[in-house]
């Protein structure tokens, strides 16, 4: 069974800085699809960026960028000038390409601190 | 404006009285996904939907069942809450799942469920 891991319970970083979110994961498929959602407090859950793992180039979404390392099985979050509205839970997920049913497997998040 | 609605934002109510959470949604998706996310956890996916086939995940208890009459609604019954199933109860909508075209899921901002 395909497990996701984010061992950094907290991080905190300060306004304009980098801050980066490590995830980490076990699977022994080849084929499958990574995501980074993000959860403020009271709202709904977000899209924040996405690897398909049979892509060698690392995902950017303006200043969110990730580092996917698929051999290491590392999927970490890279936020650039930060933003206090980027204060949330940030969860890593999982999607096998086996799956037919689109099941997202979540890390247990890290809760980002932005601080002014 | 909202694509994925859930109702209500919080819902009390007694140990062992049925309870039914609605999702609704805008997007005509073909896929309805109910999570459970427990205070500080990742969400654990309870059941989804793809059109009209019901999949249940293979642990997730018999006290919660899920309806969907039409495209649009979703859902989740509990036929006797327990005080352990008191959580934010999150709905997700994808067009297809993940395997076909990467299809990301859209949540809406969930249910507070609390038990008395």
């Amino acid at each position: 069974a395909q497990t996701v891991t984010q061992s950094q319970p907290e991080m905190s970083v300060q306004e304009a800085e980098t801050v980066t979110l490590s995830c980490t994961y076990d699977t022994s498929e080849s084929d499958y699809y990574l995501f980074w959602y993000k959860q403020p407090p009271s709202r709904q859950m977000i899209l924040v960026i996405r690897q398909e793992a049979y892509k060698q180039q690392n995902a950017t979404e303006n200043r969110f960028s990730v580092n996917f390392q698929k051999a290491a099985k590392s999927f970490s979050l890279k936020i650039s000038d930060s933003q206090l509205g980027d204060a949330a839970m940030y969860f890593c997920a999982y999607n096998s390409d086996s799956s037919n049913t689109g099941k997202l497997i979540f890390g247990q998040g890290t809760t980002l601190q932005v601080k002014p | 404006d909202a694509m994925v609605i859930q109702n209500p934002r919080y819902q009390v109510t007694q140990f062992g009285k049925p309870v039914t959470l609605s999702c609704s949604q805008t997007l005509n998706h073909n896929v309805m996904y109910w999570y459970q996310q427990k205070s500080s956890q990742a969400p654990k996916l309870l059941f989804h939907y793809y059109d009209k086939d019901f999949n249940n995940e293979a642990d997730t208890p018999d006290n919660f069942q899920s309806r969907r009459p039409n495209t649009s609604f979703c859902f989740l019954d509990i036929r006797s809450p327990g005080l352990g199933d008191a959580a934010m109860y999150l709905c997700a909508t994808s067009r297809e799942p993940l395997t076909k075209g990467n299809q990301p899921q859209h949540f809406g901002d969930g249910t507070r469920l609390s038990i008395l």
